[in-house]
């Protein structure tokens, strides 16, 4: 059964990085036929696709506009995880982070979500 | 980017009473490349119906997608008191970045 486990701060400042990661088992990270991305939610912007890493022969990366700027979707094969990095963020930024794994391209397994709260 | 219209916010209904929802698209999706989710308080979404119309493993046949295009209805024949929840869909078609609706919220009457 795949399962994904999130982990990381419910607390970030101001300007500062939030960096969350998602430990996937029952599938891999490197599968070439998934993909794996991070989904926000908040009151005020909905649910907001953010971006996903996946693996066809090569790495690959896709990213939001509004937030193209600032982010990074990391995969490590080691651990069979998958990260985010979202720089220099603001009270905007607060959210429920979600990961999900997208097959073919809606979204079959989510984790439990994180609670980020951006404040100083 | 494509934006997904959901109505209407929210719809009161009884346990046994049917319930349609409706999604549309600012343009055509295609390959009808529409999902439905579900979200209960506190949980993440789970994934309802995929391609407009297919049943994700394990939904009950009393969740019934349809439509393609630009508009979309998920209809729920007969609510169970677990189908009170809110409900959103997101457009996969083309290329990203993939889009959610604002959400129907199915509520007790």
């Amino acid at each position: 059964q795949v399962h994904l486990q999130q982990s990381g701060p419910g607390l970030v400042k101001p300007s500062q990085t939030l960096s969350l990661t998602c430990a996937i088992s029952g599938d891999r990270v490197s599968s070439d036929s998934a993909t794996w991305n991070w989904i926000r939610q908040s009151p005020s912007r909905g649910l907001e696709w953010l971006g996903r890493t996946y693996h066809r022969s090569k790495w690959y990366n896709d990213y939001a506009v509004s937030v193209s700027s600032r982010i990074s979707i990391d995969p490590d094969t080691s651990k069979n995880l998958f990260s985010l990095q979202l720089n220099s963020v603001t009270p905007e930024d607060t959210a429920v982070y979600f990961c999900a794994r997208g097959l073919t391209r809606y979204f079959d397994l989510w984790g439990r979500g994180t609670l980020v709260t951006v404040s100083s | 980017e494509i934006v997904l219209t959901q109505s209407p916010g929210t719809l009161s209904l009884s346990p046994g009473e049917r319930a349609t929802l409706s999604c549309r698209a600012s343009q055509s999706l295609s390959s009808n490349s529409l999902a439905w989710y579900q979200q209960k308080p506190g949980q993440a979404p789970g994934l309802l119906m995929y391609d407009a119309s297919r049943r994700a493993t394990g939904i009950p046949d009393r969740f019934r997608g349809s439509g393609s295009g630009t508009d979309f209805t998920l209809t729920i024949s007969r609510l169970e008191p677990e189908d009170f929840a809110v409900y959103y869909c997101q457009q996969y078609g083309g290329s990203v970045p993939w889009t959610f609706g604002q959400g129907t919220k199915v509520e007790i009457k």
